[in-house]
């Protein structure tokens, strides 16, 4: 079974801090991405890649940064963290177009 | 002032019973559609795929049914288990975009022993 892996499960941060978020798959996709997780506002699209080193804005950009050096592995980097960017953040892969996300167990950042 | 947040759409469901979780989908060019299952303090977990030549299929004790003209997909659980119980939601995508989905907000299930 494909894994997708995020290193950290929670994580408490402080408002202006600089935030690393990794997410390592092991099968070899093309494919990642990252959500957040808002309640009643379901997964929205940060950032996405479809290939080392390159990165595509999703629908919410604003104050996140990626980075994909290796095809395993895609960081979501908050430049200086907000109270608002408290949320659960979700990373996925997959592999050919016309099939589904593998998501990872996700983590849940709380900015104070 | 108190600010109310949104709230996820409900179901309750003794178990045993038959659940039936509903998604409307926002574009009529979708082609692939994915019912995902995220219990508390996880990520989301495949449970079945139709595709658009499809209106119908059927895994171990859930069914997917898509009706295209109104856009309207559900998801049917047959005899509902108290480990059913987690956020359900529906993804559409479009094939020649690419591999990008897009979700809806989900329907929380609850099973009542």
């Amino acid at each position: 079974d494909v894994k997708v892996t995020q290193s950290s499960r929670y994580l408490v941060k402080r408002t202006g801090e600089k935030v690393f978020l990794e997410c390592v798959q092991d099968m070899d996709h093309e494919n990642m991405f990252w959500y957040r997780q808002d309640p009643g506002l379901g997964l929205r699209l940060i950032y996405f890649s479809y290939d080392v080193k390159m990165k595509e804005k999703g629908d919410i950009p604003e104050g996140y940064s990626v980075s994909r050096e290796k095809k395993e592995r895609f960081s979501l980097i908050l430049e200086s963290a907000s109270t608002n960017q408290t949320s659960m953040y979700l990373c996925a892969s997959s592999s050919d177009p016309g099939y589904g996300y593998t998501f990872g167990s996700g983590t849940r950042l709380t900015v104070v | 002032g108190e600010s109310v947040g949104l709230h996820l759409p409900t179901l309750s469901v003794q178990e045993g019973d038959n659940s039936i979780i509903n998604c409307a989908y926002s574009n009529s060019a979708s082609d692939y559609f994915i019912w995902y299952k995220q219990e508390s303090g996880k990520g989301p977990q495949f449970i079945i795929d139709i595709r658009s030549n499809m209106d119908k299929r059927q895994g171990q004790r859930v069914t997917v049914l898509l009706n295209k003209t109104v856009k309207h997909l559900s998801l049917q659980i047959a005899a509902t288990q108290p480990g059913d119980s987690a956020v359900y939601f529906c993804a559409e995508s479009i094939h020649q975009k690419g591999n990008q989905f897009y979700f809806g907000t989900g329907t929380s299930l609850t099973v009542i022993p």
